[in-house]
């Protein structure tokens, strides 16, 4: 069964400074995605960026980059020029390309982002 | 409409009563998912539906729990004889089974307490 893991529950960042959240899977599969989502205080879950196991370049969105490496199992999230709007609980989640999958995620505990002023 | 909406936003109810959760998915997307998310803790999937059918519910957690999707759009989460541990934030998703990786898109989420 595949895993998700978000070891750091909370993170902090100065505005308009670096940030980078981490999240590692276990998968015997060899092709899948990979996503991050951010979820606010409204509940909604909003999608950040989404990786392609097969491919080897890293996604980009705007400030928001992964850095992706698949011998490691690592999917980690580097969020630059951090905004106050940026503040909010962040996850990671997997999901299987296999054709007969029912392509349900399988996401992380969440790390919950916090930016000072 | 223009996003994956879900009613009612609150539920409060009594142990041992019947509630229902209605998801509303995006207009078109085929695919429909139900997660529940217990406090401190990521989404769990709990059913998919391609269609009118659910093809997989492999994460409903007891025979309490029920999915319906008459007519291969709105859906509705049944959950009889509520218990307290049943109380969580229940998100729906969905999304455009095609040649792209299906992205899923969440709806704001019911938040279910059971007194």
């Amino acid at each position: 069964a595949q895993t998700v893991t978000q070891s750091q529950p909370e993170m902090s960042v100065q505005e308009a400074e670096t940030v980078t959240l981490s999240c590692t899977y276990d998968t015997s599969e060899s092709d899948y995605y990979l996503f991050w989502y951010k979820q606010p205080p409204s509940r909604q879950m909003i999608l950040v960026i989404r990786q392609e196991a097969y491919k080897q370049q890293n996604a980009t969105e705007n400030r928001f980059s992964v850095n992706f490496q698949k011998a490691a199992k690592s999917f980690s999230l580097k969020i630059s020029d951090s905004q106050l709007g940026d503040a909010a609980m962040y996850f990671c989640a997997y999901r299987s390309a296999l054709p007969s999958g029912t392509y349900k995620y399988i996401f992380g505990t969440g790390t919950r982002l916090k930016v000072l002023a | 409409g223009a996003g994956v909406s879900q009613t009612p936003s609150n539920k409060v109810t009594e142990k041992g009563k019947y509630v229902e959760l209605r998801c509303d998915p995006i207009s078109g997307h085929t695919a429909l998912y139900w997660y529940r998310q217990s406090l401190g803790q990521g989404p769990e999937f709990l059913i998919y539906f391609q269609g009118t059918g659910a093809a997989d519910d492999s994460g409903l957690p007891n025979d309490r729990f029920f999915a319906v999707r008459p007519e291969g759009s709105v859906s509705t989460l049944k959950i009889q004889r509520t218990e307290r541990g049943d109380s969580a934030v229940y998100l729906c998703a969905s999304s455009s089974r095609g040649s792209k990786p299906d992205t899923q898109y969440f709806g704001p989420g019911t938040r279910l307490t059971v007194l």
